[in-house]
Protein backbone atom coordinates (compact mmCIF):
# COMPACT_ATOMS: atom_id res chain seq x y z
CA UNK A 1 0.00 0.00 0.00
CA UNK A 2 1.09 3.83 0.36
CA UNK A 3 1.86 4.17 -3.31
CA UNK A 4 3.27 7.43 -4.94
CA UNK A 5 3.14 7.98 -8.65
CA UNK A 6 5.07 10.52 -10.68
CA UNK A 7 5.25 11.98 -14.06
CA UNK A 8 7.07 11.88 -16.38
CA UNK A 9 10.29 10.33 -15.06
CA UNK A 10 12.24 13.11 -17.34
CA UNK A 11 12.09 15.80 -19.28
CA UNK A 12 14.25 17.94 -21.40
CA UNK A 13 12.67 21.41 -22.36
CA UNK A 14 13.81 24.71 -23.48
CA UNK A 15 14.50 28.04 -21.66
CA UNK A 16 11.77 29.78 -21.05
CA UNK A 17 9.14 27.45 -21.74
CA UNK A 18 7.13 25.96 -18.69
CA UNK A 19 6.89 22.40 -17.18
CA UNK A 20 4.19 20.22 -15.53
CA UNK A 21 5.12 17.27 -13.15
CA UNK A 22 2.05 15.36 -11.63
CA UNK A 23 1.94 13.59 -8.63
CA UNK A 24 -0.87 11.13 -7.82
CA UNK A 25 -1.09 8.93 -4.24
CA UNK A 26 -2.98 5.19 -6.29
CA UNK A 27 -4.25 3.44 -3.52
CA UNK A 28 -4.89 6.39 -0.95
CA UNK A 29 -6.09 9.98 -0.47
CA UNK A 30 -3.66 12.55 0.65
CA UNK A 31 -4.62 16.06 1.43
CA UNK A 32 -0.87 17.14 2.19
CA UNK A 33 1.39 16.61 -0.62
CA UNK A 34 5.03 17.42 -0.55
CA UNK A 35 7.53 18.77 -3.05
CA UNK A 36 11.25 18.42 -2.93
CA UNK A 37 13.98 18.98 -4.89
CA UNK A 38 17.61 17.60 -4.79
CA UNK A 39 20.70 18.46 -6.74
CA UNK A 40 23.46 16.22 -7.52
CA UNK A 41 25.09 14.58 -4.37
CA UNK A 42 23.02 17.12 -2.03
CA UNK A 43 19.96 15.98 0.59
CA UNK A 44 16.29 16.80 -0.18
CA UNK A 45 15.39 20.08 -0.27
CA UNK A 46 11.79 20.87 1.05
CA UNK A 47 10.11 23.47 -1.45
CA UNK A 48 6.02 23.25 -0.79
CA UNK A 49 3.42 21.63 1.04
CA UNK A 50 0.70 21.28 -1.12
CA UNK A 51 -2.76 21.21 0.51
CA UNK A 52 -5.96 19.97 -0.94
CA UNK A 53 -8.64 22.42 -1.80
CA UNK A 54 -6.49 25.71 -0.70
CA UNK A 55 -3.07 27.39 -1.39
CA UNK A 56 0.14 25.73 -1.33
CA UNK A 57 2.81 26.71 1.99
CA UNK A 58 6.38 27.18 0.16
CA UNK A 59 9.70 27.42 2.03
CA UNK A 60 11.72 30.38 2.78
CA UNK A 61 13.64 31.51 -0.64
CA UNK A 62 11.09 28.94 -3.19
CA UNK A 63 9.49 31.54 -5.48
CA UNK A 64 6.10 30.77 -5.30
CA UNK A 65 5.26 32.75 -9.07
CA UNK A 66 7.71 30.07 -10.79
CA UNK A 67 6.62 27.44 -8.98
CA UNK A 68 3.33 26.78 -9.28
CA UNK A 69 1.42 24.04 -7.20
CA UNK A 70 -1.91 22.65 -7.68
CA UNK A 71 -3.86 20.52 -4.96
CA UNK A 72 -7.23 19.55 -7.47
CA UNK A 73 -8.29 16.19 -5.93
CA UNK A 74 -7.14 13.95 -2.35
CA UNK A 75 -4.89 12.00 -5.02
CA UNK A 76 -3.45 14.96 -7.04
CA UNK A 77 -0.97 17.59 -7.04
CA UNK A 78 0.77 18.97 -9.87
CA UNK A 79 3.90 21.27 -9.89
CA UNK A 80 4.06 23.80 -12.86
CA UNK A 81 7.54 25.03 -13.36
CA UNK A 82 7.18 28.51 -15.39
CA UNK A 83 9.19 30.23 -17.39
CA UNK A 84 12.15 27.63 -16.59
CA UNK A 85 15.82 28.38 -16.91
CA UNK A 86 19.02 26.28 -16.59
CA UNK A 87 19.09 26.60 -12.97
CA UNK A 88 15.97 25.07 -12.75
CA UNK A 89 17.87 21.87 -13.89
CA UNK A 90 17.23 19.06 -10.99
CA UNK A 91 15.57 15.99 -9.54
CA UNK A 92 12.05 16.95 -8.38
CA UNK A 93 10.21 14.47 -6.07
CA UNK A 94 6.72 14.49 -4.36
CA UNK A 95 5.65 12.82 -1.54
CA UNK A 96 2.82 11.67 0.90
CA UNK A 97 1.73 9.89 3.67
CA UNK A 98 -1.47 8.55 4.57
CA UNK A 99 -2.09 10.10 7.86
CA UNK A 100 0.65 12.90 9.61
CA UNK A 101 2.27 10.24 11.78
CA UNK A 102 2.97 7.66 9.03
CA UNK A 103 6.31 7.53 6.56
CA UNK A 104 6.29 9.70 3.86
CA UNK A 105 6.12 7.62 0.58
CA UNK A 106 7.69 9.02 -2.69
CA UNK A 107 7.12 8.96 -6.31
CA UNK A 108 10.14 7.97 -8.43
CA UNK A 109 11.09 11.41 -8.91
CA UNK A 110 11.13 13.82 -12.11
CA UNK A 111 14.50 14.78 -13.27
CA UNK A 112 14.09 17.71 -15.52
CA UNK A 113 17.05 19.11 -17.97
CA UNK A 114 16.64 23.18 -18.96
CA UNK A 115 18.25 23.76 -22.38
CA UNK B 1 16.10 24.91 15.73
CA UNK B 2 16.08 22.22 13.98
CA UNK B 3 18.88 19.89 13.54
CA UNK B 4 19.77 16.01 12.06
CA UNK B 5 23.35 15.28 11.99
CA UNK B 6 24.81 11.83 10.27
CA UNK B 7 28.37 10.88 8.85
CA UNK B 8 29.01 11.87 5.46
CA UNK B 9 30.27 8.55 3.95
CA UNK B 10 30.81 4.92 5.33
CA UNK B 11 32.41 2.15 3.33
CA UNK B 12 32.32 -1.17 4.54
CA UNK B 13 33.02 -4.99 2.74
CA UNK B 14 29.95 -7.36 1.29
CA UNK B 15 28.75 -9.49 3.93
CA UNK B 16 29.76 -7.69 7.17
CA UNK B 17 27.56 -5.51 9.21
CA UNK B 18 27.63 -1.74 9.40
CA UNK B 19 25.90 0.62 11.69
CA UNK B 20 24.94 4.38 10.57
CA UNK B 21 24.55 6.77 13.31
CA UNK B 22 21.89 10.13 13.41
CA UNK B 23 22.22 12.44 15.96
CA UNK B 24 19.11 14.86 15.74
CA UNK B 25 17.46 17.99 17.97
CA UNK B 26 13.94 18.66 16.94
CA UNK B 27 11.03 20.68 18.08
CA UNK B 28 8.74 18.29 18.87
CA UNK B 29 8.79 14.26 17.86
CA UNK B 30 6.43 12.53 16.29
CA UNK B 31 9.07 9.45 14.71
CA UNK B 32 12.50 8.84 13.47
CA UNK B 33 12.54 7.19 9.88
CA UNK B 34 15.29 5.99 7.94
CA UNK B 35 15.22 5.74 3.80
CA UNK B 36 17.23 4.26 1.11
CA UNK B 37 18.43 6.00 -1.83
CA UNK B 38 20.18 4.87 -4.74
CA UNK B 39 21.90 7.02 -6.84
CA UNK B 40 19.35 8.74 -9.44
CA UNK B 41 16.72 7.54 -7.60
CA UNK B 42 14.00 8.64 -5.40
CA UNK B 43 13.88 7.71 -1.63
CA UNK B 44 12.49 4.28 -0.24
CA UNK B 45 11.14 3.97 3.36
CA UNK B 46 12.94 0.97 5.26
CA UNK B 47 11.98 1.59 8.89
CA UNK B 48 10.76 3.57 11.65
CA UNK B 49 10.89 4.00 15.32
CA UNK B 50 8.31 5.90 17.35
CA UNK B 51 9.59 4.19 21.14
CA UNK B 52 12.69 3.73 22.43
CA UNK B 53 14.50 -0.06 21.26
CA UNK B 54 15.16 -1.59 18.42
CA UNK B 55 12.95 -2.42 15.38
CA UNK B 56 14.10 -5.37 13.13
CA UNK B 57 13.11 -5.57 9.36
CA UNK B 58 15.00 -8.54 8.01
CA UNK B 59 18.41 -7.55 7.41
CA UNK B 60 17.70 -4.04 8.51
CA UNK B 61 17.10 -2.80 12.33
CA UNK B 62 16.99 0.59 13.44
CA UNK B 63 16.76 1.62 17.05
CA UNK B 64 15.72 4.98 18.64
CA UNK B 65 16.70 6.48 22.19
CA UNK B 66 14.57 9.81 22.53
CA UNK B 67 16.40 10.67 25.85
CA UNK B 68 19.67 10.95 23.76
CA UNK B 69 18.41 12.17 20.24
CA UNK B 70 19.94 9.19 19.03
CA UNK B 71 19.19 6.82 16.55
CA UNK B 72 20.85 4.10 14.27
CA UNK B 73 20.68 2.03 11.09
CA UNK B 74 21.99 -1.47 11.22
CA UNK B 75 22.67 -3.68 8.31
CA UNK B 76 23.52 -6.82 8.56
CA UNK B 77 25.06 -9.29 5.63
CA UNK B 78 25.67 -6.50 3.26
CA UNK B 79 25.26 -6.94 -0.26
CA UNK B 80 26.81 -5.10 -2.95
CA UNK B 81 23.01 -3.36 -3.78
CA UNK B 82 23.35 -1.68 -0.55
CA UNK B 83 25.48 0.15 -1.42
CA UNK B 84 23.17 3.45 -1.52
CA UNK B 85 22.65 6.83 0.44
CA UNK B 86 20.94 6.49 4.02
CA UNK B 87 18.94 9.49 5.18
CA UNK B 88 17.85 9.92 8.64
CA UNK B 89 14.32 11.73 9.00
CA UNK B 90 12.78 13.15 12.02
CA UNK B 91 8.91 14.10 12.06
CA UNK B 92 9.32 17.07 14.08
CA UNK B 93 6.81 20.14 15.37
CA UNK B 94 3.72 20.07 13.13
CA UNK B 95 4.12 17.06 11.85
CA UNK B 96 6.90 18.20 9.11
CA UNK B 97 9.40 15.88 8.04
CA UNK B 98 13.26 16.92 8.45
CA UNK B 99 16.27 15.01 6.45
CA UNK B 100 19.09 14.86 7.37
CA UNK B 101 22.26 15.33 4.99
CA UNK B 102 22.12 11.09 4.53
CA UNK B 103 25.50 9.03 4.82
CA UNK B 104 26.63 7.24 1.19
CA UNK B 105 27.49 4.03 2.05
CA UNK B 106 29.85 1.99 -0.32
CA UNK B 107 30.14 -1.64 0.08
CA UNK B 108 32.88 -3.22 -1.70
CA UNK B 109 33.74 -7.07 -2.26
Amino acid sequence: GAVVSQHPSWVICKSGTSVKIECRSLDFQATTMFWYRQFPKQSLMLMATSNEGSKATYEQGVEKDKFLINHASLTLSTLTVTSAHPEDSSFYICSARVDRLSPLHFGNGTRLTVT
Amino acid sequence: GQNIDQPTEMTATEGAIVQINCTYQTSGFNGLFWYQQHAGEAPTFLSYNVLDGLEEKGRFSSFLSRSKGYSYLLLKELQMKDSASYLCAVNGYGQNFVFGPGTRLSVLP
